[in-house]
């Protein structure tokens, strides 16, 4: 069975900090890996995806991506109070299929 | 990215009526979506793939005779829920897949979801 774990928090940070989220997948097929903020009592919002080992950025935030470990991160720059959310990692498997694999979300909390 | 929508954002109803729930996918042709369902405090659940013009591909548990799916149209897939009861209170967000172009991997966008409450 394809998995995707995520520490379920919560992880707290001071204001200005930065915020590491680490996601494991068990599928070494997988391709594609995707991050999604999701803020309490709304659906989820895409962040950001990588699909090449080594680190992508994009503003503030940092996807690192290691296939050999099967580990994907997302880190988050000065941290606001406006990134509290839940952070959901996504794996999409291979080739011919749009389906997501989703972890159960670790949710921060940055503390002015 | 992509823009979808989801109507209703909120609804209530009484136990055993039936409630229809709209995603439309606004500024792309969505050859296939998919509908999760998430409960308070956990995970997102997906209950079936939507394919455009072919019956909808449900997730083990999910009773495709309670949770009725049409996805008629390129823009437009509904969830209809038949005979709602108290249990099936819950968020229900569709995504909308988009293929790889020069500078996405395929890539799934969530609408911004349907709060249902059955009393």
């Amino acid at each position: 069975q394809k998995e995707v774990e995520q520490n379920s928090g919560p992880l707290s940070v001071p204001e200005g900090a930065i915020a590491s989220l680490n996601c494991t997948y068990s599928d070494r097929g997988s391709q594609s890996f995707f991050w999604y903020r999701q803020y309490s009592g709304k659906s989820p919002e895409l962040i950001m995806f990588i699909y090449s080992n080594g680190d992508k950025e994009d503003g503030r935030f940092t996807a690192q991506l290691n296939k050999a470990s099967q580990y994907v991160s997302l880190l988050i720059r000065d941290s606001q109070p406006s990134d509290s959310a839940t952070y959901l990692c996504a794996v999409k498997p291979g080739a011919g299929s749009y389906q997501l694999t989703f972890g159960k979300g670790t949710k921060l909390s940055v503390i002015p | 990215g992509a823009v979808v929508s989801q109507h209703p954002s909120r609804v209530i109803c009484k136990s055993g009526t039936s409630v229809k729930i709209e995603c439309r996918s606004l500024d792309f042709q969505a050859t296939t979506m998919f509908w999760y369902r998430q409960f308070p405090k956990q995970s997102l659940m997906l209950m079936a793939t939507s394919n455009e013009g072919s019956k909808a591909t449900y997730e083990q548990g999910v009773e495709k005779d309670k949770f009725l799916i049409n996805h008629a149209s390129l823009t437009l897939s509904t969830l209809t829920v038949t005979s709602a009861h108290p249990e099936d209170s819950s968020f229900y967000i569709c995504s909308v897949a988009r293929p790889a172009d020069f500078y996405n991997t395929d890539t799934q966008y969530f609408g911004p979801g349907t709060r249902l409450t059955v009393l």
